[in-house]
């Protein structure tokens, strides 16, 4: 059964950076193609990048285009999300998702709360 | 980008259908995924592939998907049914992006 554990919450300052990690077991990592899914304050859910099997990298939406950049480890089997130049709009409950058998999310992580604020 | 289109919100008595539509230019060529999301948890999976259940989904959730407009159906409607539900779909017309629906609010009476 495949499990995805992400990191604390954390508070940041506008401008910062933020790098939110994803930790995955009981599968084959190398395999995985996690997703990033964000969900600001009574909002609905916003893609906001992954790895796509058939390019091999990452792909992001237009949007965070710039500002995210999607990363794995696989010797930790970890995902990792990093946004930059932070705005209090970027606050959000952040998820990990992930398509393992098929082209929708079957598996989430528990999503970690980042708060934007001066 | 692609845009999916969900009613804010359906209200259903007990034991009654909600019926919570999506729709999307031609999303009938796409497959559609459905995921149920109560307050303060991640959400969870009940329809892929447009019409198919994860196992452990209750058989009173189907969908169907045709033309414009993708529809979740939830067939005798429970208390526990109440959360919000987000459609998704991948648009690969433009460098393969994710897309969630708007999200709709079901309320059980």
């Amino acid at each position: 059964q495949v499990q995805l554990v992400q990191s604390g919450a954390e508070v940041k300052k506008p401008g910062s950076s933020m790098k939110v990690s994803c930790k995955a077991s009981g599968g084959t990592f190398s395999s995985y193609a996690i997703s990033w899914v964000r969900q600001a304050p009574g909002q609905g859910l916003e893609w906001m990048g992954g790895i796509i099997p058939i390019f091999g990298t990452a792909n992001y939406a237009q949007k965070f285009q710039g500002r995210v950049t999607i990363t794995t480890d696989e010797s930790t089997s970890t995902a990792y999300m990093e946004l930059s130049s932070l705005r209090s709009e970027d606050t959000a409950v952040y998820y990990c998702a992930l398509p393992l058998r098929g082209s929708f999310f079957d598996y989430w992580g528990q999503g970690t709360l980042v708060t934007v604020s001066s | 980008s692609y845009v999916l289109t969900q009613p804010p919100s359906v209200s259903v008595a007990p034991g009654q259908t909600a019926r919570i539509t999506c729709g999307g230019n031609n999303i009938g060529s796409k497959s559609v995924h459905w995921y149920q999301q109560k307050p303060g948890q991640a959400p969870v999976l009940v329809v892929y592939d447009d019409s198919d259940r994860p196992s452990g989904i209750p058989e009173r959730f189907s969908g169907s998907n045709s033309g414009n407009t993708a529809t979740l159906t939830i067939s005798r409607v429970e208390a526990g049914d109440e959360a919000d539900y987000y459609c998704q779909v991948w648009d690969s017309s433009s460098d393969h992006q994710g897309v969630f629906g708007t999200g709709t609010k079901v309320t059980v009476l």
